[in-house]
C-alpha cells in the first residue's frame, strides 16, 4: 500500500515557538505538497516541491518555510508560531501528470496544530 | 468568485438514496480529482478524470470538459458514505497546481 506519513497527529505549541512538521512518502514521488485546511476556506497550498531541494511558494507561504533534502521527506517549518497558524496541516504527494502517470494524489492523515 | 464551486454545501440523505454532488470550475484544466475526507481523518482520492466517466463500486464520476462541470454520484447510499467530498482541479499547463472546492458535507442517515 502506498503511504504518506505525517510525524504528529496532534501538536500544541506556544506563540513564538519553532515548529517542525514532517512528512515522508514511500512511493518515490517527485511532487510533495503542504496544505492547510480551515473551516469555510477549504484546502490552501502553502508550499510544494517538485524535486529534491526544489520548492515553490503556494498561495499562503507567509510565516512558513520548507525543506526537501531527500526525495521521500518534505518538512514544513513555522519559524515563530502564531495563533493564526492554528490549523489542520495536510501533506500530499504525487507523480507528475504525464502520458504514463495518472497524477493521482495521496494524502497523509493530517497534523492538527494548536498554537496557544 | 471561486474558481471551483461545489454544490450543495451540505446534503442529508436517507440510506439507499441516490446522491449527486456537483462541481463547476472556471479555469482550463488538465484533470479533476474527487476526494473524500471522513471526520478527523485524512483525505482519500476517489477518482482522477480528464474525460468521460469512471466507476468504482457504488461511486460514479463524470466530467464534461466543454461545460466545465463534473458530478459525483453515489448509488444505494450507506451511512459509511458520510464524509466531506472535495472536488479539485489540476490547472492546465501545470502538472501539480491544484485548486480546491470548499467541499460538500454528506450525511447519510440509517
Amino acid at each position: 500500500d502506498v503511504k504518506v506519513t505525517q510525524s504528529s497527529r496532534y501538536l500544541v505549541k506556544r506563540t513564538g515557538e519553532k515548529v517542525f512538521l514532517e512528512c515522508v512518502q514511500d512511493m518515490d514521488h517527485e511532487n510533495m505538497f503542504w496544505y492547510r485546511q480551515d473551516p469555510g476556506l477549504g484546502l490552501r497550498l502553502i508550499y510544494f516541491s517538485y524535486d529534491v531541494k526544489m520548492k515553490e511558494k503556494g498561495d499562503i507561504p507567509e510565516g512558513y518555510s520548507v525543506s526537501r533534502e531527500k526525495k521521500e521527506r518534505f518538512s514544513l517549518i513555522l519559524e515563530s508560531a502564531s495563533t493564526n497558524q492554528t490549523s489542520m496541516y495536510l501533506c500530499a504527494s504525487s507523480l507528475s501528470l504525464g502520458p504514463t502517470n495518472t497524477g493521482e494524489l495521496f494524502f497523509g492523515e493530517g497534523s492538527r496544530l494548536t498554537v496557544l | 468568485k471561486n474558481e471551483v464551486e461545489q454544490s450543495p454545501q451540505n446534503l442529508t440523505a436517507q440510506e439507499g438514496e441516490f446522491i449527486t454532488i456537483n462541481c463547476s470550475y472556471s479555469v482550463g484544466i488538465s484533470a479533476l480529482h474527487w476526494l473524500q475526507q471522513h471526520p478527523g481523518g485524512g483525505i482519500v482520492s476517489l477518482f482522477m478524470l480528464s474525460s468521460g466517466k469512471k466507476k468504482h463500486g457504488r461511486l460514479i464520476a463524470t466530467i464534461n470538459i466543454q461545460e466545465k462541470h463534473s458530478s459525483l454520484h453515489i448509488t444505494a447510499s450507506h451511512p459509511r458514505d458520510s464524509a466531506v467530498y472535495i472536488c479539485a482541479v489540476i490547472n492546465r499547463g501545470s502538472n501539480y497546481k491544484l485548486t480546491f472546492g470548499k467541499g460538500t458535507l454528506l450525511t447519510v442517515n440509517p
